[in-house]
This record gives C-alpha cells, sequence and structure tokens, in this order.
C-alpha cells in the first residue's frame, strides 16, 4: 500500500552542486506531478507528465529537469543549485480526469 | 498571478464550533474545486471536492460550498476538532482539450482547534 514514495526525505546540497530527487508511485496513474512549497505561498507546479515519454513545463520549472522513462517513475532534476531552490518538493500523482491527486510525504531541501 | 487565493493564513476555533475557511478564484474557467488537508512532515491529502455544477457538496462533517458568480468557495467543518488542526489547502482545476490535471492551489490557511 505504498501509494507515491519519495527520496530522499532530506537533504542538504551546497550551491552549485547537483541532484535527483526520486519519485515511484505504484498506482499505475498515468499523470505524475512535482510541486514545491514556499513558507506562505501554497504549492507550485514545478513540471508534470501525463504518460511516459511526455513531459511539460508547469508554473515555476526554471531550474529543474524531469523525465518520465516509465509509467511509475519521474525523478526531479535539479542543476546547479541555488538558495533559491530551497523548499519542500512534493511529487504526486493521478489519473487524468478524475482530478484528485496523490501526494508524497515530501522531500525537505536546503541549499547553503 | 495569484489564481487561487486563500486570503486568511491562519484561523483559530474552539472544539465543536465551526470552522469556516475561505477560497477565492479570478479564473472563470475554473469548473472543478478541491480542499487537501495537510499535517506536518506529511503530503496533503484530498478531503473533498466540487464540480461547478454543483453549489454545495457535504461529506460527513465537512461541507463545501461553492457560489460561482462571487468566484468564491469555503470549507465548512462541524463540529470542529483538534484533530482537524492542519493547513487546508483551496485547488481549481478545468476540463477541456488540454485539461492535464493540473491543480492551482492557493496559499494554504492553518487551522488551530482549541480543545
Amino acid at each position: 500500500n505504498a501509494g507515491v514514495t519519495q527520496t530522499p526525505k532530506f537533504r542538504i546540497l551546497k550551491i552549485g552542486q547537483s541532484m535527483t530527487l526520486q519519485c515511484t508511485q505504484d498506482m499505475n496513474h498515468n499523470y505524475m506531478y512535482w510541486y514545491r512549497q514556499d513558507p506562505g505561498m501554497g504549492l507550485k507546479l514545478i513540471y508534470y507528465s501525463v504518460g511516459a515519454g511526455i513531459t511539460d513545463k508547469g508554473e515555476v520549472p526554471n531550474g529543474y529537469n524531469v523525465s518520465r522513462s516509465t509509467t511509475e517513475d519521474f525523478p526531479l532534476r535539479l542543476e546547479l543549485a541555488a538558495p533559491s531552490q530551497t523548499s519542500v518538493y512534493f511529487c504526486a500523482s493521478g489519473v487524468g480526469l478524475s482530478n484528485t491527486i496523490y501526494f508524497g510525504e515530501g522531500s525537505w531541501l536546503t541549499v547553503v | 498571478d495569484q489564481q487561487v487565493k486563500q486570503n486568511s493564513p491562519s484561523l483559530s476555533v474552539q472544539e465543536g464550533r465551526i470552522s469556516i475557511l475561505n477560497c477565492d478564484y479570478t479564473n472563470s474557467m475554473f469548473d472543478y474545486f478541491l480542499w487537501y488537508k495537510k499535517y506536518p512532515a506529511e503530503g496533503p491529502t484530498f478531503l473533498i471536492s466540487i464540480s461547478s455544477i454543483k453549489d454545495k457538496n457535504e461529506d460527513g462533517r465537512f461541507t463545501v460550498f461553492l457560489n460561482k458568480s462571487a468566484k468564491h468557495l469555503s470549507l465548512h467543518i462541524v463540529p470542529s476538532q483538534p484533530g482537524d488542526s492542519a493547513v487546508y489547502f483551496c485547488a481549481a482545476t478545468y476540463h477541456g482539450s488540454s485539461n492535464t490535471g493540473k491543480l492551482i492551489f492557493g496559499q494554504g490557511t492553518t487551522l488551530q482547534v482549541k480543545p
């Protein structure tokens, strides 16, 4: 009964480093999303995917990249980390038309 | 441009009383609205939703009201319980040829229910 699983849960990066946040779901959902949550700012969509091999930008894509080679996995890549990328990152999945999406537990990232 | 707004960052109510959380939106294309609940160190979880063809949807202690003309929705929790203390996010989306299931979220309202 895993649902949406994100790793790592916590990470500290130095400015300029790169890393990948992993996300996998076992619900066979076609739609997957990456959101970030900043204090007082709600959840902002970074990237999304409507199926394997298809990705598109959300509201705040700069500084990030994604890939979707399988239905289950949707990793988020941070290149050249900046302090502005300090945030909590949530991966989510859904079936699209139902509009209910299911979130992972979050990944706390600090860039120093 | 904040298309979904929750203007009250926080709300405090007494256990047993009603909690009313408000949400406004600006995009008239939105036709489906959801409320998510988030506890600290956890991901948001779906709470209740409403389609624009309705003006009310009820699920147990939770009721969502939609006023399309005012572009306003509200979540009522009756009676409020200490376990309801969490951050509540309003979200909106629209169906269409380009529907991707994307949700646009408000900033969130932190509800504290005092015993």
